[in-house]
């Protein structure tokens, strides 16, 4: 089975401080999300990556940046942390299917990160 | 841009019943469909894909997709309390998207007993 595993299931910090979650995945999956869950907003995506040291913007990736050194390994950073960053956060991974024109293939998600900031 | 829309729900049957959740995307090109079931609390949980016309059946859930109509479809046959989740309707558009899924928001089904 395919394992995602989020360092942290519970977080507090404070506004202000830099945040660090960490995301490892044991499948040698090419491709890497990150998502924050909020209720009445659904899913939203952050960033992604596909490659090690690639990193491509999602749907709103202000406030946040990414970093990818090794193929098992996404970390998305708070870089200021604010109120409006309480979340949950999850991160996800899928293999590439067929190349880079195929259809793709199912995301598998970790636990998440509950997220506060004071 | 690209859209997926869900029955809005939430979505209430009786234990046993047939719950039928549907689910419309906008990009005439996506290839891959994806259904999650999420509990509340938990991270969402892959249950079905489908890929091509027609139904696909794993076990109580049954998928559907009828790409002319752009319109993806689960159902959940003997419904069970233990199906009160959030679903999750998911559409990969293909192309240089690397993965990238785009969600639904998400239908609330509750099976009472």
């Amino acid at each position: 089975d395919v394992k995602v595993t989020q360092s942290s299931r519970y977080l507090v910090k404070r506004t202000g401080e830099k945040v660090f979650l960490e995301c490892v995945q044991d499948m040698d999956h090419e491709n890497m999300f990150w998502y924050r869950q909020d209720p009445g907003l659904g899913l939203r995506l952050i960033y992604f990556s596909y490659d090690v040291k690639m990193k491509e913007k999602g749907d709103i990736p202000e406030g946040y940046s990414v970093s990818r050194e090794k193929k098992e390994r996404f970390s998305l950073i708070l870089e200021s942390a604010s109120t409006n960053q309480t979340s949950m956060y999850l991160c996800a991974s899928s293999p590439a299917g067929g190349g880079v024109w195929s259809g793709g293939q199912p995301q598998h998600f970790g636990d998440g990160t509950r997220l506060s900031i004071l | 841009q690209k859209e997926v829309e869900q029955n809005s729900g939430p979505l209430s049957v009786p234990e046993g019943a047939i719950a039928s959740l549907n689910c419309t995307y906008s990009d005439r090109v996506s290839q891959s469909f994806f259904w999650y079931r999420q509990y509340s609390g938990k991270s969402p949980e892959l249950i079905m894909s489908i890929y091509s016309n027609g139904d696909k059946e794993d076990g109580r859930f049954t998928a559907q997709l009828n790409k002319a109509s752009q319109y993806v479809s689960l159902l959940i046959r003997d419904s069970q309390p233990s199906d009160s989740a959030t679903y999750l309707c998911a559409v990969n558009a293909g192309g240089t998207s690397y993965g990238k899924l785009t969600f639904g928001q998400g239908t609330i089904l509750t099976v009472h007993p």
